[in-house]
């Protein structure tokens, strides 16, 4: 079993819509996930980061994490073509090691 | 300008060579990481050293070698006995708050 599920997509939205990415995970070790945005050719670059269960919000994004069912989301409000890429999530443990899933390629369009 | 450079972006090999990825950091992280990206696939630890002149086995260590002799550097040698090793190759650096991010990556063709 993967350390990190995801679902690769791809998701093609339009412009404006409300996008959800999702990942569940298998390990209930001590840990901390975090989601990055990946364009094509380029590293990736960290967009979220959560220790806990709950939401975090950053301007139109929002990080979900449920513990109990082992489920993380990211949540993209009023999507732009701007916002279309790779969008991969890790979990991160202990001496800092991250386990991503195989990303989600996301397009929106105008 | 604080940040992750990795040379060359770009990077062709002949078959049976040894090929070295050079990745630097200004950030002041004491962590490195070495990923692996092929497509479709997330990425893969290849290897990691937490501090200078210590480095641990990743997932997918075989087929390669590194060296931490300064924090700022933390250079990938892809030797003839890794079986694939055409792939994108990511550099990464963490903060003591864990934050992890990520060198441009150099693309590698051994043919």
């Amino acid at each position: 079993q993967k350390e990190v599920e995801q679902d690769p997509g791809p998701l093609s939205v339009p412009e404006g819509a409300i996008v959800s990415l999702n990942c569940t995970y298998s390990n209930s070790a001590f840990q901390y996930f975090m989601w990055y945005r990946q364009y094509s050719r380029k590293g990736p670059e960290l967009l979220m980061y959560t220790y806990s269960s709950g939401n975090k919000e950053d301007g139109r994004f929002t990080a979900q994490v449920d513990k109990s069912s082992k489920y993380i989301s990211l949540f993209i409000r009023d999507s732009q073509p701007s916002d279309s890429a790779t969008y991969l999530c890790a979990r991160g443990s202990t001496l800092g090691r991250l386990y991503f899933g195989r990303g989600t390629q996301l397009t929106v369009w105008p | 300008d604080g940040g992750i450079t990795q040379s060359p972006k770009y990077l062709f090999r002949k078959e049976g060579q040894n090929v070295t990825l050079s990745c630097e950091q200004n950030l002041n992280h004491d962590a490195m990481y070495w990923y692996r990206q092929d497509p479709g696939q997330g990425l893969r630890l290849i290897y990691y050293s937490q501090i200078v002149n210590d480095f641990q086995k990743g997932d997918i260590a075989e087929g390669y070698s590194v060296s931490r002799e300064k924090k700022e550097s933390f250079p990938l040698t892809v030797t003839s006995a890794q079986k694939n090793p055409t792939a994108f190759y990511l550099c990464a650096s963490r903060n003591r708050g864990n934050e992890q991010y990520f060198g441009p990556g150099t693309r590698l063709t051994v043919t």
